[in-house]
């Protein structure tokens, strides 16, 4: 059964600055992994994704994949309040169902 | 561009009744629909994933007997809590599978129990 873990559970960084997130998970044959933001209220969104090992940046979002490692990370730069949310990894295979990780809130204070 | 709706959004239930929740994806076609829970201090759990013309696939301690799954076409799914008791309480999500993989999500239906 896939056990999926984040750490930190929160993180509070001031704006401007660097966030990473990490997340790690126990099957090593797994094969698609995913960001999520959620804002309170709202259902979860994806952010980014990954397939392959290696680094996938969009915009101030960098997603880094290590599968030998059995760890993947979310970097976002220039943090801006508006990224204060609760950010989900989750691992899955192809057209499977996903396996979530317990989630890091994040806060940005201006 | 492609989103999932949801009903209710909110919903208490005695317990040991049983409640019905829908999802329906918009703006795409969903080739699958997934149904998590999130209960209180937990993460999203997979109930089950669904795909039309295939057998429901239900994940270890959720079955067809207590959370049945209609899903009659590519658009429209919904589930049923039968005989609901206090640890089914929760958020429930409906991921909808579109292109390239990505699951899109409903807002989800709290269900409280009495």
């Amino acid at each position: 059964q896939q056990n999926v873990q984040q750490s930190p559970e929160s993180l509070i960084v001031p704006e401007g600055a660097r966030t990473s997130l990490n997340c790690t998970f126990s099957d090593s044959a797994s094969q698609y992994f995913w960001w999520y933001r959620q804002h309170s209220g709202k259902a979860p969104k994806a952010l980014m994704s990954i397939f392959s090992n290696g680094e996938k940046e969009e915009g101030r979002f960098t997603i880094h994949l290590n599968k030998a490692s059995l760890h993947f990370s979310l970097h976002i730069r220039d943090s801006q309040p508006s990224d204060s949310a609760l950010y989900l990894c989750a691992v899955s295979f192809y057209a499977q169902g996903l396996t979530f990780g317990l989630g890091t809130r994040v806060s940005v204070f201006p | 561009g492609a989103l999932v709706y949801q009903y209710p959004r909110r919903t208490i239930c005695k317990s040991g009744t049983s409640m019905r929740m829908e999802c329906q994806a918009v703006g795409f076609q969903a080739t699958s629909v997934a149904w998590y829970r999130q209960s209180p201090q937990k993460t999203f759990e997979l109930i089950a994933l669904s795909t039309v013309n295939s057998a429901i696939k239900y994940e270890q301690n959720f079955t067809q007997e207590k959370f049945p799954i209609s899903h009659p076409n590519l658009s429209f799914s919904s589930m049923t809590v039968l005989n609901a008791y206090l640890e089914d309480r929760g958020l429930y999500l409906c991921g909808a599978r579109g292109a390239q993989d990505t699951q899109y999500f409903g807002p989800g239906t709290r269900l409280l129990v009495l």
